[in-house]
């Protein structure tokens, strides 16, 4: 059965800082793994997905995540920490059916913080 | 284009009361999918409509829950009666029907979440 585990209910780091949010699944097929961030008041949004094609895939606001089949894992990372990513973090798998739909598959969330 | 959108953003209501959530996916888009967070939990899936036909409702937790989608649009979610382990956040997402058959990895677009407490 597919399953999420984020490391981390809470990370810290300053403006400017390196960023890392630690994903790591369980998955019996080839997985599609997303990372979604919700921003106060606002609704999920995706920041980028894997789908077997380039295993570093490049997301919105400067976020980057790589696949790692050996690891299972799937960090999400941003070189330099801006305020305005503070936010709550969440890291999926996809649940593939036929018929073509999928469900995802939440982990707990990662709420990051960002301190001046 | 409009996202998904949810009505209410919030909602108090006692233990016992009845309480209907609705959800407007973007137009278009087959496939509608409940799913609900408990505080401090992970978000956990519910159910999914393709159309107006339920597809999947594996995750709901019980008979006091019923969903909806009239005419394969807007979706609604009844909670009846409500308990206090109902409180939490529900949110609705949409997504297209697959380019290809038999393949999906379609991004679910979300909306902002009905913030459900029980008291």
């Amino acid at each position: 059965a597919q399953s999420v585990t984020q490391l981390g209910s809470h990370v810290s780091v300053s403006e400017g800082a390196l960023v890392l949010l630690r994903c790591n699944y369980s998955s019996s097929v080839p997985p599609y793994l997303f990372w979604y961030v919700q921003y106060p008041n606002q609704g999920l949004q995706l920041l980028l997905k894997y789908t077997s094609a380039a295993t570093l895939v490049k997301g919105i606001n400067g976020f980057e995540a790589e696949f790692k089949k050996s690891e299972t894992s799937f960090h999400l990372t941003k070189p330099s920490a801006h305020m305005s990513d503070a936010a709550e973090y969440f890291c999926a798998v996809s649940l593939m059916f036929s018929g073509g739909y999928n469900k995802l598959i939440f982990g707990a969330g990662t709420r990051l913080a960002v301190h001046p | 284009e409009a996202g998904v959108t949810q009505f209410p953003s919030h909602s108090v209501i006692e233990k016992g009361q009845t309480v209907t959530l609705r959800c407007d996916p973007i137009s278009g888009h087959d496939n509608l999918y409940w799913y609900r967070r408990v505080m401090g939990k992970e978000i956990k899936f519910l159910l999914h409509f393709v159309k107006e036909s339920k597809q999947d409702e594996s995750g709901m937790p019980n008979n006091r829950f019923l969903a909806e989608r009239t005419g394969g649009t807007y979706s609604t979610l009844k909670v009846q009666p409500a308990e206090l382990e109902d409180s939490g956040v529900y949110f609705c997402a949409s997504s297209p029907r697959p380019r290809l058959a038999g393949r999906s990895n379609n991004e679910q677009f979300f909306g902002p979440g009905t913030r459900l407490t029980v008291l």
